[in-house]
């Protein structure tokens, strides 16, 4: 039962254009989302978060946006550079204690100059 | 400094073996993780320990022993390896316990069972 979902595998943005990562969940009880970057060979690299009490929250050329009765949150990362091109992972959490992230599946995201 | 450290980066062994893979933090966090990374590519918490104390522990065979001789150090032993525990195991870390503290990961231990 995926409670954090990534449904596009792969995205592929031309560089200087927005790119957008989409998540969906279905646990109510997750109050805090995450974003994480991962390259190749290497652990993912905590990237941007947003706490349910907001709607958006912003880091240079990437913003979070979250929609809660949606259950649905977004990265936008603008412009794109080929930096970018890398796994990208939503994450989950909720309910305080020491609590595991939840991770969806992973969007490949590719920069094509 | 690398801030997470896993050994081994690779491992392999065949099926029935006992292996252990390391972990350390110099971050002077409180709070450590375990996580795999299976096949079909989901990441899932395996074990988080605060203070040397286990706080979390998903459904995780007993095969599988967590072990913290200090806070920064949180290793992994699995005994009598089976062909599905093939997978990237990542270690974490986090200042406190609590789901907002971001978790800084390892580079990940490779395992492959025969």
């Amino acid at each position: 039962d995926q409670q954090v979902k990534q449904n596009s595998p792969s995205l592929s943005v031309q560089e200087g254009r927005i790119s957008i990562l989409n998540c969906d969940y279905t646990n109510s009880m997750f109050d805090y989302f995450l974003w994480y970057k991962k390259y190749p060979a290497e652990g993912p690299t905590f990237l941007i978060s947003i706490s349910s009490i907001k709607d958006k929250n912003e880091d240079g050329r990437f913003t979070v946006f979250l929609n809660k009765s949606a259950k649905h949150l977004s990265l936008h990362i603008v412009p794109s550079q080929p930096g970018d091109s890398a796994v990208y992972f939503c994450a989950a959490t909720g309910g305080g204690g020491a609590d595991g992230l939840t991770f969806g599946k992973g969007t490949h995201l590719i920069i094509q100059p | 400094d690398t801030a997470v450290s896993q050994t081994p980066k690779y491992l392999v062994t065949q099926m029935g073996n006992d292996k252990s893979i390391k972990c350390e933090q110099n971050l002077g966090h409180d709070t450590m993780y375990w996580y795999k990374q299976d096949s079909k590519k989901f990441l899932k918490i395996m074990f988080s320990y605060n203070n040397k104390e286990l706080i979390i522990n998903e459904t995780v065979p007993n095969r599988f022993s967590p072990k913290s001789p200090d806070k920064a150090h949180l290793n992994l032993h699995i005994n009598s390896l089976e062909l599905g525990d093939s997978a990237v195991y990542f270690c974490a870390s986090s200042r406190l316990a609590g789901g907002q503290e971001t978790q800084y990961f390892g580079p990940g231990t490779r395992l492959l069972v025969l």
